[in-house]
Formats: structure tokens, sequence, C-alpha cells
């Protein structure tokens, strides 16, 4: 099956701080990548749908300011946590389906971010 | 408005069977997909329902009823490693993000 890559899987930072989290598709190429936050004991939230060289569709509630998505090229994504907050600790989760396979999304192993 | 309706926790014993429901109200629909999350990881995909009726892959199976806006996953002979969390998850349409309901916490004891 298709594999889409995390990096990194923990990262703790300073408030204040900013975060890069990248989300690589390895043996397809996605032209839309979609960001997720969890908290724990809960459900997959969408924060942003990431388009290959346009402007992320943020969700409503989720300040675009504070949680830059790029989508640089066909199989890279990358969500930077500016400023953070220790209310930004969470769980982010990337995803993407493969070309011709829109039924299925796959997930990239997820990133626990702790902001101290 | 949007949302999906599961059980919050089900808890059952090696060997059994469970079914966990799920109910959807949404603005757009382009099929019911079932995902399973163990603590810490990643959901992974277990089935995806496009049509009405029974898709069947190894112990599970999953169900939908457009009409009833209504669906289960059915997991058979149950093992410990089937203790997760279970999503449904939703389409608006072809391509789009998928919406999770809140997720079944599954427990199997011995």
């Amino acid at each position: 099956g298709a594999v889409v890559s995390q990096h990194p899987s923990r990262v703790i930072c300073k408030s204040g701080t900013s975060v890069k989290i990248e989300c690589r598709s390895l043996d397809f190429q996605a032209t839309t990548m979609f960001w997720y936050r969890q908290f724990p004991k809960q459900s997959l939230m969408l924060m942003a749908t990431s388009n290959e060289g346009s402007k992320a569709t943020y969700e409503q509630g989720v300040e675009k300011d504070k949680f830059l998505i790029n989508h640089a090229s066909l199989t890279l994504s990358t969500l930077t946590v500016t400023s953070a907050h220790p209310e930004d600790s969470s769980f982010y989760i990337c995803s993407a389906t493969a070309p011709r396979k829109n039924t299925e999304a796959f997930f990239g192993q997820g990133t626990r971010l702790t902001v101290v | 408005g949007q949302s999906l309706e599961q059980p919050s926790e089900v808890t059952a014993v090696e060997g059994a069977i469970v079914q966990i429901n799920c109910t959807y109200q949404t603005s757009g629909f382009y099929g019911l997909s079932w995902y399973q999350q163990h603590d810490g990881g990643a959901p992974t995909f277990l089935s995806y329902n496009g049509l009405d009726g029974l898709e069947e892959t190894g112990r599970f199976s999953s169900f939908l009823s457009r009409s009833d806006s209504y669906g289960y996953l059915l997991l058979q002979e149950l093992q410990m490693k089937d203790s997760a969390s279970y999503f449904c998850a939703y389409h608006n349409q072809a391509g789009t993000a998928l919406i999770f309901g809140k997720g079944t916490t599954l427990s199997v004891s011995s």
C-alpha cells in the first residue's frame, strides 16, 4: 500500500518557539494532503486541506497564521506551529490518498507535540 | 449539520463477536469508512462501503444502508490485539478529507 511518512514523531519545545512538522508521500504523488489534530481519547479533528501549489484551506476556527501550511511539492506538505503555547500540545497527524484509490486514506505516524 | 454517532465504549471477551454501529447526518456523502487506531499510533484503514450492503475482509465486515444513514463494523473471533479505538468516517465527496466520528474504544479481555 501507499506510504506516508511524518517527521518528527515527538517534539518538545518551549513556549513562544515554532515547530515544523513534515509529511511526505513516499511512493506516490499527493496533490492534496490533510492535517488533523487529536487530543487524548478524542477524535481526529480536521485542521486544514493542503493543496500543492496553492494556499491551504483551513477549517473554521483554525488560525491560519498560527498553523502555517506549505505544500511546495507533490510529495511534501509541512505544518508549522508558530509561537507555540502549552494549549497547542497535541497529536498532529497528516494523511493523503493515493491516485485512483481515493476511498482509502493513508496516515503518517503522527507527531506528539509538547509545549513547555 | 454534519455528525457521526457511535458508542463510546464496547467491551468483549476473546473469541466473541462485536458490532459497532454508526449513524450519520451529512450534507454530502461519498461512502462510509472504518479505521482502527491503537494508543499512540496512526489510524489504519479497515473497510469502505460505497454502496449498500456488506463488505467482508477476513475477521472484519462492514455494512452500509444509505437509506437509513447507518452502518456498522462487525468484528469476529476477537483477539486481545483488537483492543483499540474504532472510528467511522466519511468523505463529503471524492478526494476530500475524511470526517471522523468520536470513536469507539473496544476492550477485549481474556
